[in-house]
C-alpha cells in the first residue's frame, strides 16, 4: 500500500530563512506527487505537482520541489520564507496510471517569526 | 461556477445521532472522495467513488456510509455519531484520467459531544 512520510511535524523559521520540508513515499510504480498548503482556517490548495518530465517543479508563491526517484523523495523548498507562508503543508501521492485515491502525509506545520 | 461545495460548515451532534454531510460539485469530475483531518494525522481517506453508482472504502471507513447516485453529489452519512468522529471533514474531486489533481471543498467542522 502507498504511504507518505513527512518527518518534520513543526518547523519554526525567521523571515527570510530558507525552507526545506521533507517528503518520502513508498510505492514502486509510477506516481503523481503533490504538495498542498492549508492556511489557517482554510481548505487545502494545490501548491505544486509532479506528473512527469523535469524533476524540478515550480509552484506558486516561489515554492519548488524536486522529485528524486532513487530516494522516493519529493522535498519542498523555498529560498526565502515570508510571514504569510505560515500554514500547514501536506505532501501527497497517487498512482500515476489513472486517477486513484490520493494518500496524504501527516503534514508539517510551518510557523514564521516576523 | 461554485467548484466543490460542502454543507454544513459547522455541526454539533450528540452521541448516537445521525447526520449527512453534503458534497456537491459542478466541475463534472468523476472521482469524489471524503477525508477527515485530525491534528498530527494529516488527511485520512474515508470513502471514495470513481463514478455514479460506484463507491469503495478508504483507510478509515468504519462508522460512515456513502452513496453516489449522481455525478454531482457524494453525501457522507454518520449512522450513529461518536466522539471519535469529532474532526474536520473535507470532500475532494478530480477527473478520473491520469495526471489529475484534487480540488477540495471548504470543509465541515463536526463536533460530537
Amino acid at each position: 500500500a502507498q504511504s507518505v512520510s513527512q518527518h518534520n511535524h513543526h518547523v519554526i523559521l525567521s523571515e527570510a530563512a530558507s525552507l526545506e520540508l521533507g517528503c518520502n513515499y513508498s510505492y514502486g510504480g509510477t506516481v503523481n506527487l503533490f504538495w498542498y498548503v492549508q492556511y489557517p482556517g482554510q481548505h487545502l490548495q494545490l501548491l505544486l505537482k509532479y506528473f512527469s518530465g523535469d524533476p524540478l517543479v515550480k509552484g506558486i508563491k516561489g515554492f519548488e520541489a524536486e522529485f528524486i526517484k532513487s530516494k522516493f523523495s519529493f522535498n519542498l523548498r523555498k529560498p526565502s520564507v515570508q510571514w504569510s507562508d505560515t500554514a500547514e503543508y501536506f505532501c501527497a501521492v497517487n498512482e500515476g496510471s489513472s486517477a486513484s485515491k490520493i494518500i496524504f502525509g501527516s503534514g508539517t506545520r510551518l510557523s514564521i517569526r516576523p | 461556477n461554485a467548484g466543490v461545495t460542502q454543507t454544513p460548515k459547522f455541526q454539533v451532534l450528540k452521541t448516537g445521532q445521525s447526520m449527512t454531510l453534503q458534497c456537491a460539485q459542478d466541475m463534472n469530475h468523476e472521482y469524489m472522495s471524503w477525508y477527515r483531518q485530525d491534528p498530527g494525522m494529516g488527511l485520512r481517506l474515508i470513502h471514495y467513488s470513481v463514478g455514479a453508482g460506484i463507491t469503495d472504502q478508504g483507510e478509515v471507513p468504519n462508522g460512515y456510509n456513502v452513496s453516489r447516485s449522481t455525478t454531482e453529489d457524494f453525501p457522507l452519512r454518520l449512522l450513529s455519531a461518536a466522539p471519535s468522529q469529532t474532526s474536520v471533514y473535507f470532500c475532494a474531486t478530480s477527473y478520473r484520467g491520469p495526471n489529475t489533481e484534487a480540488f477540495f471543498g471548504q470543509g465541515t467542522r463536526l463536533t460530537v459531544v
